[in-house]
């Protein structure tokens, strides 16, 4: 069973730019969620989708934002790129339903310059 | 997280002794509590948890300790190897098991 993925490894862009970041989870995984962990330190929470839906977001500035689709896949986009938004940007996955398990994916490297 | 504190936020031991992180949390309903770990470079991964029915549950070298009444867990690892070096997160329920938050973590080294 394949994990959790996120494309691109690496992505470098510059202050004021646009990114998106993108998550696929494990299949069955109806949920999914964003963090931002900077400079190896701790997993700030993002987003959390499931079924489609935004169920809650963390303390970020609305230029975080996101979407799941049908196949519940999921974008992170980051507009009006600032230079501490540098960080590994993780996905994880559950099957929600309470069960409350979460399986990150390797993450996305976003500098910006 | 916001609800969860973690300590401490470094630790160094000899290899072969004993490490134990702890956690607090601040939502007396919640029932599911994970420890995850990250070596460098890597994803965290899930590496133990508990559910409230239980007040400990081991695993080989790694045992979680949960107290409901104090609103505390903790990670405890023994005969610590040098492969035991990582990042380890505690996590916690925001609302929900659906919904977690996770601590500051740990930076664990072990000396050989």
């Amino acid at each position: 069973e394949a994990g959790v993925t996120q494309s691109p490894t690496h992505l470098i862009k510059t202050r004021g730019q646009q990114a998106t970041l993108r998550c696929s989870p494990i299949s069955g995984h109806t949920s999914v969620y964003w963090y931002q962990q900077a400079l190896g330190l701790g997993l700030q929470f993002l987003l959390w989708y499931d079924e489609g839906e935004e169920r809650n977001r963390g303390n970020f500035p609305p230029r975080f934002s996101g979407r799941q689709f049908p196949n519940y896949s999921s974008e992170l986009n980051v507009n009006a790129l600032e230079l501490e938004d540098s960080a590994l940007y993780l996905c994880a996955s559950s099957l929600g339903q309470g069960r409350g398990e979460q399986f990150f994916g390797p993450g996305t490297r976003l500098t910006v310059l | 997280g916001e609800n969860v504190e973690q300590h401490p936020s470094t630790l160094s031991v000899q290899e072969g002794d004993s490490a134990v992180i702890k956690c607090t949390y601040s939502d007396s309903a919640s029932n599911y509590f994970p420890w995850y770990k990250q070596e460098l470079g890597k994803r965290p991964q899930l590496i133990i948890d508990i559910r409230s029915n239980v007040g400990e549950k081991k695993d080989q070298r790694i045992a979680v300790t949960l107290n409901k009444t104090a609103k505390h867990f903790s990670l405890h690892i023994t005969e610590t190897q040098p492969e035991d070096s990582a990042v380890y997160f505690c996590a916690a329920p925001l609302y929900n098991n659906n919904d977690m938050r996770f601590g500051a973590g740990t930076r664990l080294t072990v000396k050989p």
